[in-house]
């Protein structure tokens, strides 16, 4: 069975500092893909990133980057010299070949001015 | 032009009542999604249709009932309401049901059972 830990609930940060959020994932599928989505306050999910489980390459976004460690079932999000509009709920998710995507838990990043 | 909308945003009712939520997606998507989120926003799907045709039924009560009249509609039926139901569901479409895509989420639909 599929999935996916965020364990860190919430994370306060002062702006321009940086953070990373945490994703671990589950399974024994060898194709798989991952994605990142974020839930500002105003409630709506928007899509950030997709992986596939055959690129270990980092990419980088403006102030958002993501580290794929195949070796430690890891996907972490870092944003760079956070700003207030980012903060926001962010989910990990997971989703294998024929089968549903699993979201985590979210981590609700709270960007205090 | 909204990609996936659905109405109403606010749902405010009595416990017994039967409800309705609509959702419509204008992207030429062939999957359509109706998915949970909790008070602790966790997320979970509840139904997917393919073209029309249910493909994903997670464990959800028979009160729940889903029906797509066509490819860029899902509308969600809730019949005989009941206060654990009070949560913000979403929906959501991909270009079709494969894992690769990625899904675009509607604005949600706050439900509160009184």
């Amino acid at each position: 069975a599929q999935k996916v830990t965020q364990a860190q609930t919430e994370i306060s940060v002062v702006e321009k500092e940086d953070v990373t959020l945490d994703c671990v994932y589950e399974t024994r599928d060898t194709t798989y893909y991952l994605f990142w989505y974020k839930q500002p306050p105003s409630g709506e999910l928007v899509f950030l990133i997709r992986r596939n489980s055959f690129d270990e390459q980092n990419e980088i976004s403006g102030r958002y980057s993501w580290n794929f460690q195949k070796s430690t079932s890891s996907f972490n999000f870092t944003i760079t010299a956070s700003q207030v509009v980012d903060s926001a709920v962010y989910f990990c998710a997971l989703s294998v070949l024929d089968d549903k995507i699993i979201f985590g838990k979210g981590t609700r990043l709270h960007i205090l001015p | 032009d909204t990609a996936v909308s659905q109405t109403p945003k606010y749902l405010v009712t009595q416990m017994g009542n039967d409800k309705s939520i609509k959702c419509e997606q204008n992207l030429g998507h062939d999957t359509m999604y109706w998915y949970k989120q909790d008070s602790k926003k966790f997320l979970k799907i509840m139904f997917s249709y393919n073209n029309k045709e249910l493909i994903i039924n997670e464990t959800v009560p028979n009160r729940f009932s889903p029906k797509s009249p066509d490819k860029a509609h899902l509308n969600l039926h809730i019949n005989s309401l009941e206060l654990g139901d009070s949560a913000v569901y979403f929906c959501a479409s991909s270009q079709d049901g494969t894992s690769y895509n990625e899904q675009f989420f509607g604005p949600g639909t706050r439900l509160t059972v009184l």
